[in-house]
């Protein structure tokens, strides 16, 4: 267990439709990374936030946003979806950001499936 | 444009024998390391990870290999268990910068009792 958090475990919904996935770091863990695995793809870099601020910016549709909340637990919103936003959607935490910080624990992941 | 490659999707094994995996990156300015073992139905776990100051690091029966010039690194699992038949990530990164991971496809391990 990485004490990472991640809900829910699966997602079925309608193309069109938007919905909310929800992670919970590692207590004591500023850094929120969102990754999508595709398949037959490795895990694509999202969005990473830090301490509430987001702090960079990697393959993330216009579609899809996200936010660090006071409390360090984060969401991602995925709106308009499509039959190709079907993947596992990982939350991963770590410490903080740079250096020895950046040791990276995942969550069990949310498997979305839009139909 | 892929930073980080690994060309073997998949790897047998025998118990007992040592499993290599395989690991290129095209980014020179990448200058930390990690493997990451993956289950089904489960996040990826932190396995090993290496600098670029050093060539090889080393963890029991995982031993990871650096070679900066070639841009390629190793993952060695001596012995082999069937317990670590699971996918395999390479991820890179630049370490102060705190960015996040690149990661490549995976290779499934598979090793036979």
């Amino acid at each position: 267990d990485s004490g990472v958090t991640q809900t829910p475990k699966h997602l079925i919904t309608a193309t069109g439709q938007r919905v909310t996935l929800r992670c919970s770091p590692r207590s004591g863990d500023l850094s929120v990374y969102w990754y999508q695995q595709s398949l037959d793809q490795g895990l694509q870099f999202l969005i990473q936030y830090y301490n509430g601020e987001e702090r960079a910016k990697g393959n993330i549709l216009e579609r899809f946003s996200a936010q660090q909340f006071p409390d360090l637990h984060s969401e991602l919103n995925l709106s308009s979806l499509e039959l190709g936003d079907s993947a596992l959607y990982f939350c991963a935490s770590s410490v903080g950001t740079g250096g020895s910080y950046n040791e990276q624990f995942f969550g069990p992941g949310t498997r979305l499936t839009v139909l | 444009d892929q930073q980080v490659k690994q060309n073997s999707p998949s790897l047998s094994v025998q118990e007992g024998r040592i499993s290599i995996l395989n690991c290129d990156y095209t980014n020179s300015m990448f200058d930390y390391f990690l493997w990451y073992k993956k289950y089904p139905a489960e996040g990826p776990t932190f396995l090993i990870s290496i600098s670029s100051i050093k060539d090889k690091n080393e963890d029991g029966r995982f031993t990871v290999f650096l070679n900066k010039s070639a841009k390629h690194l190793s993952l060695h699992i001596v012995p082999s268990q069937p317990g670590d038949s699971a996918v395999y990530f390479c991820a890179a990164s630049l370490y102060q910068a705190g960015t996040a991971l690149i990661f490549g496809k995976g290779t499934t391990l598979s090793v036979s009792s």
